[in-house]
């Protein structure tokens, strides 16, 4: 089973509207955490927010938020006021407790979402 | 103010003929990776380092090898290139191995074309 999904292939979104990038995860580590990057054409991957699996509030970093859902293992991206430079590749990613790894916790991605910010 | 810096960009090889893409890192991280992508993927890791400790993943063909001579150098090796080999290759660090909560930061990558 995927350990990440993201269901949106491709998004297209007007310049300075919101969008909402889809992330479900599925693990059984009560222990874990939850990236989003991003990765324009140049294919540099940029870390953007964190979400801990404890953490009690939703994360914010600037225009970015994450909708964190526990019950329903989702950690939606939020990106507000949406600009050009905002056309990219978006990975959601998950690190949790692999067991072929030992102790080591590796970070799984998923399928990503292209993102286009129509202007 | 680079932190994980990868040379060169763009690597151009031939078939069969060996190739080593270098990684270094400002940031003191004791962790190295080194992930292939293709195109339209995700990126999938090879292998990393926990200072000294390689850790291979169990489906990394044996054509790829790791150097980490320090903390802040990482090398990729790839002994014979094949067609399927041209990818994306990421490189990042992180403080621990052992933390759902610890960042992984990548470099800019090096993409990879063999003739």
């Amino acid at each position: 089973a995927q350990k990440i999904t993201q269901t949106q292939p491709g998004m297209f979104v007007q310049e300075k509207e919101a969008v909402t990038l889809d992330c479900t995860y599925d693990t059984s580590d009560p222990s874990y955490g939850l990236f989003w990057y991003k990765q324009p054409s140049s294919g540099e991957m940029i870390f953007l927010i964190y979400q801990g699996s404890y953490d009690q509030q939703n994360a914010t970093e600037g225009r970015y938020s994450l909708n964190f859902q526990k019950a329903r293992k989702s950690a939606n991206l939020v990106i507000s006021a949406s600009q050009l430079g905002d056309s990219a590749m978006y990975f959601c990613a998950m690190r949790d407790l692999s067991i072929s790894s030992g102790s080591a916790r590796q970070l799984t991605f998923g399928s990503g979402t292209q993102l286009t910010v129509l202007p | 103010d680079a932190m994980v810096i990868q040379n060169p960009r763009y690597q151009v090889t031939q078939f069969g003929k060996p190739v080593t893409l270098s990684c270094s890192q400002t940031l003191n991280h004791n962790v190295m990776y080194w992930y292939q992508q293709k195109s339209s993927q995700a990126p999938k890791l090879l292998f990393h380092y926990y200072d000294k400790d390689f850790n291979n993943e169990a489906d990394t063909p044996d054509n790829f090898q790791s150097r980490r001579p320090n903390t802040s150098f990482c090398f990729l090796d790839i002994r014979s290139p094949g067609l399927g080999d041209a990818a994306m290759y990421l490189c990042a660090t992180s403080i621990r191995r052992d933390s759902s909560t610890d960042t992984q930061y990548f470099g800019p990558g090096t993409r990879l074309t063999v003739l």
